[in-house]
């Protein structure tokens, strides 16, 4: 049963501080979306990548974000310094292009929280 | 632009009732993919169908089912007989056929099912 993973899975630290989020991907799967739920914006994407390169991170805040996939099987979403407004849940989803558009299929999310 | 309006943000049920989830969608793309995913309380987000513009046959899988009305720019849930496990949130979400490729959510439907 293939999945996306997340590490770590709860993440609390205080405002100022580096958060590095990891992301598996599903075996196979070339695109990797990073998404942030919050409640009062909902999910809303932060950047996707294909093929390992960055496709889009018009979403994402560049003074303080960044998004890499070092390799296949591993996407990165760091956060530096963070801020108690990035608290939220940070979701990775993979996906294969189809002739349907992509189905993402999303991790568990890491629940960060910024003090 | 792309845009998801689910305007239910929470209904209760008591179990072995049916219900239905709206889902209403702006878009200008002639071709588009849309999608619902249930969350869960454990906080995952679970694909549970995609459905593509130039397929209007409504989809039934178990309990669940699909009504796809490009008229009216709909694409509405029904859970027949709905269980306590169906208790989620349950997010429509639209990815337009041009451009990115990532997926526009609705705010969510909060569906309790009552024993």
């Amino acid at each position: 049963d293939a999945r996306v993973t997340q590490t770590p899975r709860h993440k609390v630290t205080e405002m100022g501080q580096e958060v590095t989020m990891r992301c598996q991907p599903i075996l196979g799967h070339n695109t990797v979306f990073w998404y942030r739920q919050t409640m009062m914006q909902g999910l809303e994407l932060l950047a996707y990548f294909r093929n390992r390169a960055p496709l889009d991170d018009s979403g994402m805040p560049k003074d303080r974000f960044s998004a890499e996939m070092p390799d296949a099987t591993l996407a990165t979403l760091k956060i530096q310094p963070s801020e108690p407004r990035d608290s939220a849940v940070y979701f990775c989803a993979s996906g294969l292009p189809t002739s349907g558009g992509y189905e993402q299929y999303f991790g568990p999310g890491t629940r960060l929280t910024v003090t | 632009a792309q845009k998801v309006t689910q305007a239910q943000t929470e209904i209760s049920v008591v179990e072995k009732e049916d219900v239905t989830l709206d889902c209403v969608y702006e878009t200008r793309d002639t071709t588009y993919y849309l999608f619902w995913y249930k969350q869960p309380p454990s906080g995952e987000l679970v694909f549970l169908i995609r459905r593509n513009s130039f397929d209007e046959q409504n989809e039934i899988s178990g309990r669940y089912s699909w009504n796809f009305q490009k008229s009216t720019s709909s694409f509405n849930f029904t859970i027949t007989a709905s269980q306590v496990v169906d208790s989620a949130v349950y997010f429509c979400a639209l990815r337009g056929g041009t451009g990115a490729n990532n997926l526009f959510f609705g705010t969510g439907t909060r569906l309790t099912v009552i024993p």
